[in-house]
């Protein structure tokens, strides 16, 4: 099994360009998760969908939008992006919302010049 | 609101030295609290969990005991490996905050042969 998948593994942006960062689970999992990572903050999650078809914003959304495309595929969309959003993205998913195990895509590292 | 406190890192040791990483938390609720482990270039995996007060969880000669009195779950592991060099991040869930995970800020470990 590949788990979750993401693409690309990294990215490098200019200043109000956008794109797209993808991520598919095989593992038939109803919620899935997209986090940033930065040094010393742990990972804060930017937004979630608890199962297909719907989608909430978490602690850090601003400057992003999501898309649940299906049960695997859930993107991560920069309109304009920034240099505040250079970070490492990682997806996750898990069985249900909560407190069930998450697992981890390998993640995309994006500078943004 | 929810929070998690680890040490700051870097913790670095010696091959078969004993290991403690500190976590403190602080929720509104009852959480189930987590330990993830992140090696090197990869996405986060759960190491161990523990949903209730006394319980300990634990994994590949890891563990970790839920203190509900002092509000923390301490990383502890007797005899520790060069193979163990990676950043680990404490977690708490919360269903008082809708289940989402709160990370820690991460410690990273490094095992000196």
């Amino acid at each position: 099994n590949a788990g979750v998948t993401q693409t690309p593994k990294f990215q490098v942006l200019k200043t109000g360009q956008s794109m797209t960062l993808q991520c598919a689970q095989d593992m038939n999992h109803n919620s899935m998760y997209w986090y940033r990572q930065d040094p010393g903050m742990g990972l804060r999650l930017i937004y979630y969908s608890a199962s297909e078809g719907t989608t909430d914003k978490g602690e850090v959304p601003n400057g992003y939008n999501v898309s649940r495309l299906n049960k695997r595929e859930f993107s991560l969309r920069l309109e304009s992006a920034a240099p505040s959003q250079t970070s490492v993205y990682f997806c996750a998913s898990s069985a249900d919302r909560g407190w069930h195990e998450q697992f981890f895509g390998p993640g995309t590292r994006l500078t943004v010049l | 609101g929810n929070s998690v406190t680890q040490m700051e890192g870097p913790v670095t040791l010696s091959e078969e030295a004993f290991l403690t990483i500190n976590c403190t938390y602080t929720a509104t609720g009852y959480p189930s609290l987590f330990w993830y482990v992140q090696y090197p270039g990869e996405g986060l995996q759960l190491l161990l969990k523990a949903t209730k007060a006394d319980d300990k969880g634990s994994n590949k000669g890891f563990e970790a005991t839920y203190r509900k009195e002092t509000t923390s779950f301490h990383l502890e592991k007797g005899s520790v490996q060069v193979s163990d060099s990676a950043v680990y991040f404490c977690a708490l869930s919360d269903r008082d905050a809708g289940n989402m995970l709160t990370f820690g800020g991460g410690t990273r470990l490094m095992v000196k042969p």
